[in-house]
Order: structure tokens, then sequence, then C-alpha cells
């Protein structure tokens, strides 16, 4: 039973397409998160769904978007892709309430995106 | 700012052998949480250990436990008894009120664990 899983785990694709990543969670959390780790392993947050809502969007493009169809989903999809987006892009999700902070995130496998 | 300090980019520890890994934040919140998290070379994040601010003793999960310094804001991640399996980066992470709860990774420590 994956608790947290993503597809693809390789995408690979040229400059100036369109590409989703899919992500689904089956553990009853209220969160969900995507962050992009780049070649030097730094991992940032890019978005969190709580509850279907946008609760903080980090300074990504707008190409970037996320789209959540219920509380077990967040998907990404990108538009015009572009070098510098190649990375590996990681799926989480915590079960938080209001004020919540102890609880640790679950990460997906991971999606590696190469552009080219 | 950077919220989540690691400054150790590499480390080597002998097998069976304990290492410290450190890690030091930054935030006005009383309230926070500390987390670490090992990543291998197969790619997925894993989690380790968990300390909260008010929490007064020091984490501990098998072989590891957590060295909590609130005064000097530290949070420092003890692997007792080195495995090779051990091998890993290892990240720091910080969630608080005041960040929306959002996680808030450090830049990583690769740990090498030689045989």
């Amino acid at each position: 039973d994956t608790a947290v899983s993503q597809t693809p785990k390789y995408l690979v694709t040229q400059m100036g397409n369109d590409k989703s990543i899919k992500c689904e969670q089956n553990l009853g959390h209220d969160t969900m998160y995507w962050y992009k780790q780049d070649s030097k392993k730094f991992l940032k947050i890019m978005f969190s769904y709580n509850n279907k809502e946008l609760i903080i969007n980090e300074t990504v493009p707008n190409r970037f978007s996320p789209k959540s169809p219920d509380k077990a989903h967040l998907n990404l999809h990108i538009n015009s892709l572009e070098l510098g987006d190649s990375a590996v892009y990681f799926c989480a999700s915590s079960q938080d309430g209001a004020g919540n902070i102890y609880n640790e995130q679950f990460f997906g496998p991971g999606t590696r995106l190469t552009v080219l | 700012a950077q919220k989540i300090t690691q400054t150790q980019p590499g480390m080597f520890v002998q097998e069976k052998e304990a290492v410290t890994l450190d890690c030091t934040y930054d935030t006005s919140d009383p309230s926070y949480g500390l987390f670490w998290y090992k990543q291998p070379s197969s790619g997925e994040m894993i989690f380790l250990i968990y300390q909260g601010s008010y929490d007064q003793q020091n984490a501990t999960e098998g072989r590891y436990s957590l060295n909590f310094q609130k005064a000097r804001k530290s949070a420092n991640l003890v692997i007792s008894a080195s495995q090779l399996g051990d091998s890993a980066m290892y990240f720091c992470a910080m969630r608080e009120i005041s960040y929306g709860q959002n996680f808030v990774f450090g830049p990583g420590t690769r740990l090498s664990v030689l045989p």
C-alpha cells in the first residue's frame, strides 16, 4: 500500500512542451505539497494545499500550476517547459489542523524531470 | 536569512561509530517543530525523528537521537553505531506557525559510512 504515489517516475521532454505530474495520497491527510529538488539537492517548497485551498504559493513562475481535484490528489502542471525546470519534483502530504506543526510529512518517490 | 543551517556539506564516519550531524535554526516563534529526514541514493525521503519546541526531553528513535539545545537553537542528529546503509543525504527541517505551518529544509549533509 503506497502512502504517497507520483506518476510518472521519470519524465523526459523537449523545451516548450506542457507536462503534468500526478500525485495521490491514501493517508487521509488534509495538506499536500510540491517540492523541487535541484541538482545540488536543495529542497524548496513550491506549493501547499490544505483542504483544496492554496495556503502558500512560493515565488515560482506562473508556468507552474497546482491542481487539486480532491483532498487526496494534488497534480502539478507545467507549461512551456524550460531547461532550468529540470529537477526532481516531490509530492508530500501531512495531517495538519489549525496551528498543528507537529506532524511529519510523508513524501512520494519523486519525479525526475529532464528538459532537453 | 537562512532559517536552517547545516554547516557540514559532507561527513565521513567509520562503521559502528557514532556521528553527529549539525543543524541550527532561526525562528522567533515560541512554538515550532524540528524534523530530520534521510535521502538515500535511491532518492526517497524518509522521516527519521521529530522534536517539538516545548519537549523537555531529547527525542530518540532507535539508533537516532536528537540533541536539542533550545537556547543555542540547535537540533543535532546523533546516529549511534553507524551502518553502511546509513550513507545518505540528511536534511534538517523546521515548521513554524508564522510560516504558514510549512516546512523549511536545510541544505543537507552527505554522510558516508566507511567499512
